[in-house]
């Protein structure tokens, strides 16, 4: 069974463009979540969709958004990009609700912005 | 200010020796999950917790939730250098999620 898959896996962009990042949960998982990972320590809450639905967000600007498709894939859409988006970008997904379930992660995409 | 407060934040020991990570909160959890996340890979589950008091172990590591469910530890006995990582607590309320500030360790050979 594949596993949670992201891409690109690296990618460099300057300021004030806009990146989409990419993610495929496991087969027969409904629930994304997106996580922002910077300078390899903690994880900050980005995005939760499930059934096609942005359940959640976490505390980051509009310019962060994205969606989920009907094959409960998502993309991650980063507008005017700045220097301190530079991070790992993880996704995950989950068969239930996290309170109950396991996440399932991704390797990243690693984003540099320059 | 994190909901999920972690210590130490860097931890490097000796191969053999014993650690302990503590996750701290001023909040009462239904559940805690505990994460490694090893270079250039996502994190991955390691336990979850949900009764307070409880202990579960996976082989030398051992996992502990607070009686009063604020706060939990992992405990790691002769570490191995495979053992070195990031180790994140977690845990889900509602429609929030939180992860720790994370614990990052290097176990030296």
């Amino acid at each position: 069974e594949a596993g949670v898959t992201q891409s690109p896996t690296h990618l460099i962009k300057t300021r004030g463009q806009q990146v989409t990042l990419r993610c495929s949960p496991i087969s027969g998982h409904t629930s994304v979540y997106w996580y922002q990972q910077a300078l390899g320590l903690g994880l900050q809450f980005l995005l939760w969709y499930d059934e096609g639905e942005e359940r959640n967000r976490g505390n980051f600007p509009p310019r962060f958004s994205g969606r989920q498709f009907p094959n409960y894939s998502s993309e991650l859409n980063v507008n005017a990009l700045e220097l301190e988006d530079s991070a790992l970008y993880l996704c995950a997904s989950s068969l239930w609700g996290v309170n109950t379930g396991e996440l399932f992660f991704g390797e990243g995409s690693r984003l540099t912005v320059l | 200010t994190q909901l999920l407060e972690q210590s130490p934040q860097f931890l490097s020991i000796q191969e053999g020796e014993n650690l302990t990570v503590y996750c701290n909160s001023s909040s009462v959890f239904s559940s805690l999950q505990w994460y490694r996340q090893e270079p250039g890979e996502g994190p991955v589950l390691l336990v979850t917790v949900v009764t307070g008091g409880e202990v579960k172990k996976l082989k030398r590591l051992t996992f502990q939730f607070g009686d009063a469910r604020k706060d939990s530890s992992l405990h790691i006995t002769a570490a191995q250098p495979g053992d070195t990582g990031l180790y994140l607590c977690f845990t889900g309320t509602g429609n929030q999620f939180y992860f720790g500030t994370g614990t990052s360790l290097t176990v030296i050979p």
